[in-house]
């Protein structure tokens, strides 16, 4: 498996901030995605990192509210814009390794609390 | 888009027990995964399993792609077992992003 940082693991934010969470892998990989997980809900895609292009976004995400950036094959960025309560999730990167099968692996999460 | 729905929603298990998480999908797919999410929140991914059986150890997975659903089977249930297992699948043209079932809780008790 891909061994995948996510930063922070945690905030607590004031709302209309900017929350940006880095994600690292130790390997190059093939995609990089970002799901939300709204508490004790089910996984939601944001988007698709594309590397060195804008990301694809699914319906109901918008590149103002989170954009993303993917400077080179290993890492990733989400960041989380004019915070509400109704941000307050877990943000989860996820990666497809290079060469392999088509599994999905997560990084650790960061759990956000927006005040 | 295509729905994944799964059953059942909660299980409560003694130590010991076996069960089978049932997963349905509405389209055909050609990427199906399972997952563990412990309850610290980390997600580990159980199988790739578009079609057919595989097992690693006490658990094993079975896709029949033909008839749309997947089971998840966890024999000797250990109360390390217990969290949300999810079921996703690929959408069609979607450049491998997976959407995700609602999941089952379980509680294995010792």
């Amino acid at each position: 498996s891909a061994v995948i940082s996510q930063k922070p693991s945690r905030d607590i934010c004031q709302r209309g901030t900017s929350l940006t969470i880095q994600c690292q892998v130790d390997s190059q990989v093939t995609m990089m995605f970002w799901y939300r997980q709204q508490p004790g809900q089910s996984l939601t895609l944001i988007a698709t990192a594309n590397q060195g292009s804008e990301a694809t976004y699914e319906s109901g995400f918008v590149i103002d509210k989170f954009p993303i950036s993917r400077p080179n094959l290993t890492f990733s960025t989400l960041t989380v814009s004019n915070m509400s309560p109704e941000d307050s999730s877990i943000y989860l990167c996820s990666v497809i390794r290079q060469g392999g099968d088509e599994k999905l692996f997560f990084g650790s999460g960061t759990q956000l609390s927006v005040l | 888009g295509i729905q994944v729905e799964q059953s059942p929603p909660d299980l409560i298990l003694q130590e010991g027990a076996n069960s089978t998480l049932r997963c349905n999908f509405s389209d055909s797919v050609n990427n199906l995964q399972w997952f563990h999410q412990n309850p610290w929140g980390q997600l580990i991914n159980l199988f790739y399993i578009p079609s057919g059986t595989k097992q690693n150890g006490r658990l094993s997975a079975t896709t029949v792609a033909t008839e749309r659903y997947s089971l998840l089977y966890i024999s000797s249930s250990q109360t390390t077992d217990s969290g949300v297992y999810f079921c996703a699948v690929e959408r069609r043209n979607s450049g491998y992003a997976l959407n995700f079932g609602k999941g089952t809780s379980l509680l294995v008790t010792p």
